[in-house]
């Protein structure tokens, strides 16, 4: 069974850092693309950011981008979000989620991290 | 970016009956469309992919149609378990998918 656990979610000061991890497990990690999507409270879905496999594509929406950095260890079966400069809009629910196929929907989910950016 | 546009934002509808859900793109995403439910707390679940093709495990009064721009999600005889949050995602251009803004399904 597919499994997608996040951790490191809390509260954090404006200008903060934060960094999440998500640990994968019932399938090969390191044959998959990998992806964060958010969801502020009440709103919809958002996409934050995308790895490929091998780490060798990276993609950030342009709310997040030079401030947020994506990385993966596929000997870990680990995802991680670096979040640097956080801003009270980066407040939300963070799912990490996979595809059965690199260019498909997303299949599997997380439970979901809670970060909230307030003073 | 492909802009998604979901409506109505809130269906209100009765057990037993149909529900339609509409999701609109801003320019063609071929059948490169899926539908999530996502209940209180939860994660969102796939639903439908290829715009049409059940996920694994997803009951057949749930089914959907469209391609290029268009695209509608049948429930065809709504129980309780299936009031929840609905979206459309395109996934016509590895990463950069986006979502509709969701479709609140509530008990009339």
């Amino acid at each position: 069974e597919v499994q997608l656990v996040e951790s490191g979610g809390g509260l954090v000061k404006p200008g903060g850092s934060l960094r999440l991890s998500c640990a994968a497990s019932g399938f090969t990690f390191s044959s998959y693309s990998m992806n964060w999507v958010r969801q502020a409270p009440g709103k919809g879905l958002e996409w934050v950011s995308s790895i490929s496999s091998s780490s060798s594509y990276i993609y950030y929406a342009d709310s997040v981008k030079g401030r947020f950095t994506i990385s993966r260890d596929n000997a870990k079966n680990s995802l991680y979000l670096q979040m640097n400069s956080l801003r009270a809009e980066d407040t939300a629910v963070y799912y990490c989620a996979a595809p059965d196929i690199l260019t498909g929907p997303y299949d599997y989910w997380g439970q979901g991290t809670l970060v909230t950016v307030s003073s | 970016e492909i802009v998604m546009t979901q409506s109505p934002a809130t269906l209100s509808v009765s057990p037993g009956e149909r529900a339609t859900l509409s999701c609109r793109a801003s320019q063609s995403v071929s059948s490169n469309l899926a539908w999530y439910q996502q209940k209180p707390g939860q994660a969102p679940r796939l639903l439908i992919y290829g715009a049409s093709t059940r996920a694994t495990g997803i009951p057949a009064r749930f089914s959907g149609s469209g391609s290029g721009t268009e695209f509608t999600l049948t429930i065809s005889s709504l129980q309780s378990e299936d009031f929840a949050v609905y979206y459309c995602q395109q996934y016509n251009n590895w990463p950069l998918y986006t979502f509709g803004q969701g479709t609140k399904l509530e008990i009339k």
